[in-house]
């Protein structure tokens, strides 16, 4: 079974400043995604960026942007010029390439806090 | 308006009670997924289904029930609620294939008192 590890359950950057969130998988795959999702206090998950694990490059998404170390089976979130609104919980997820293995496993999120 | 819809957003039940929560999509997605968020665990798979009338077990399923007669609902169904089911419950859907993400519902709060 795969699992994800989200080692920061909190972290603070101040506004304009750049964050790193860290998230660390074991899987015995070779072909896997991975995605970062946003929980604001509203409640709601928001995908931000996603990554496909046969791809090198690593995904962008305007200000957010990932680090893709597929053998160290690291995946972190970078955020640059943090937001006010970037204050949330993000959470790492991992699914499978199989077919019918559609399902996300989450890590245990980090909260982020922007000081302003 | 296109989307996925949970209903109740919140609810106070005793234990004992059964309990039903509800979800409908619009995209025709194959894919429909029970989650329950709780502190310190993330978010972990209750029950999935893959298309109408084929539902699988997640992680945690113990006291759930679900059902998919129709490929748009994925009611989730708490047979006997218990203290340990308070939670908050979210339902998403994605189609198959390549790097479709999951579409999560706006999420219930269940308490059981």
């Amino acid at each position: 079974a795969q699992t994800v590890t989200q080692s920061q359950p909190e972290m603070s950057v101040q506004e304009a400043e750049t964050v790193t969130l860290s998230c660390t998988y074991d899987t015995s795959e070779s072909d896997y995604y991975l995605f970062w999702y946003k929980q604001p206090p509203s409640r709601q998950m928001i995908l931000v960026i996603r990554q496909e694990a046969y791809k090198q490059q690593n995904a962008t998404e305007n200000r957010f942007s990932v680090n893709f170390q597929k053998a160290a089976k690291s995946f972190s979130l970078k955020i640059s010029d943090s937001q006010l609104g970037d204050a949330a919980m993000y959470f790492c997820a991992y699914r499978s390439a199989l077919r019918g293995n559609e399902k996300l496993t989450f890590g245990t999120g980090t909260r982020l806090t922007i000081i302003p | 308006d296109a989307g996925i819809t949970q209903s109740p957003r919140y609810k106070i039940t005793e234990t004992g009670r059964q309990v039903t929560l509800m979800c409908h999509q619009t995209w025709s997605h194959s894919y429909m997924f029970w989650y329950r968020q709780d502190l310190g665990h993330g978010l972990r798979l209750i029950y999935y289904s893959a298309a109408a009338d084929i539902t699988d077990k997640g992680e945690v399923p113990d006291g759930y029930v679900v059902s998919r007669s129709k490929t748009e609902n994925f009611p989730l169904t708490l047979e006997s609620a218990t203290r340990s089911q308070t939670s908050v419950y979210f339902c998403a859907s994605s189609d198959w294939g390549g790097n479709q993400p999951q579409h999560f519902g706006d999420g219930t709060r269940l308490s059981i008192l």
